[in-house]
């Protein structure tokens, strides 16, 4: 199957400090990609939508100035956590989709903000 | 929002068949039911999907009932690598919209 990475892994960070979090698409083209976010024992919850050369659609709840989204290529997007909080600390996962195929996860990154 | 309910949790013996239910009752024409499964601390990875007729890939297989409101993943012989939480998810085939996952159910394949 298609290959998604992220990096980095994982990252620790001060109270206040943004963090950035990119996605790459390696063997494909992707014309969509998502953002996930993932509590500990609980389920995955699509935070964002990201087409590339567009503005990403945020989920209900979802504050679009903390978390900041660019897709500038086929193949990249980043997400920016800004003014990270304790309450931030998550699993961050994105994927990429190519038109009518099934989505394809990165390993997630692991954000602890202290 | 998700579309579909899982039981929470699952036992298996390593070796046998591993039968994982899915409902998914407001399901519309249109929908795909897709499988993913996630290990711990991993990303969600592909396992199969389907539109209403049965599938079988080298990991699973899909039964998609006749009226398509439930669906069942069978692993043919689990293994402790397939320990994991799998979700069924519902979504529009070839329009790339969102998945909404739901609690899943975590299998744990025993020795």
């Amino acid at each position: 199957g298609a290959v998604v990475s992220q990096h980095p892994s994982w990252v620790i960070c001060k109270s206040g400090t943004s963090v950035k979090i990119e996605c790459r698409s390696l063997d494909f083209q992707a014309t969509t990609m998502f953002w996930y976010r993932q509590f500990p024992k609980q389920s995955l919850m699509l935070m964002a939508t990201s087409n590339e050369g567009s503005k990403a659609t945020y989920e209900q709840g979802v504050e679009k100035d903390k978390f900041l989204i660019n897709h500038a290529s086929l193949t990249l997007s980043t997400l920016t956590v800004t003014s990270a909080h304790p309450e931030d600390s998550s699993f961050y996962i994105c994927s990429a989709i190519q038109r009518g195929s099934e989505q394809f996860f990165g390993p997630g990154t692991r954000l602890t903000v202290l | 929002d998700a579309k579909t309910t899982q039981p929470t949790s699952m036992d298996c013996a390593e070796g046998r068949a591993a039968n994982l239910p899915c409902n998914h009752s407001t399901i519309s024409g249109n929908e795909y039911v897709y499988w993913y499964r996630q290990i711990h601390s991993q990303g969600p990875q592909y396992i199969i999907h389907g539109l209403k007729n049965n599938e079988t890939n080298e990991m699973a297989s899909l039964i998609i009932t006749e009226d398509r409101k439930s669906s069942t993943l069978i692993l043919p012989h689990a293994t402790l690598r397939d320990t994991a939480v799998y979700y069924c998810i519902v979504r529009e085939g070839d329009t790339g919209n969102q998945f909404y996952f739901g609690t899943g159910t975590s299998l744990t394949v025993i020795p």
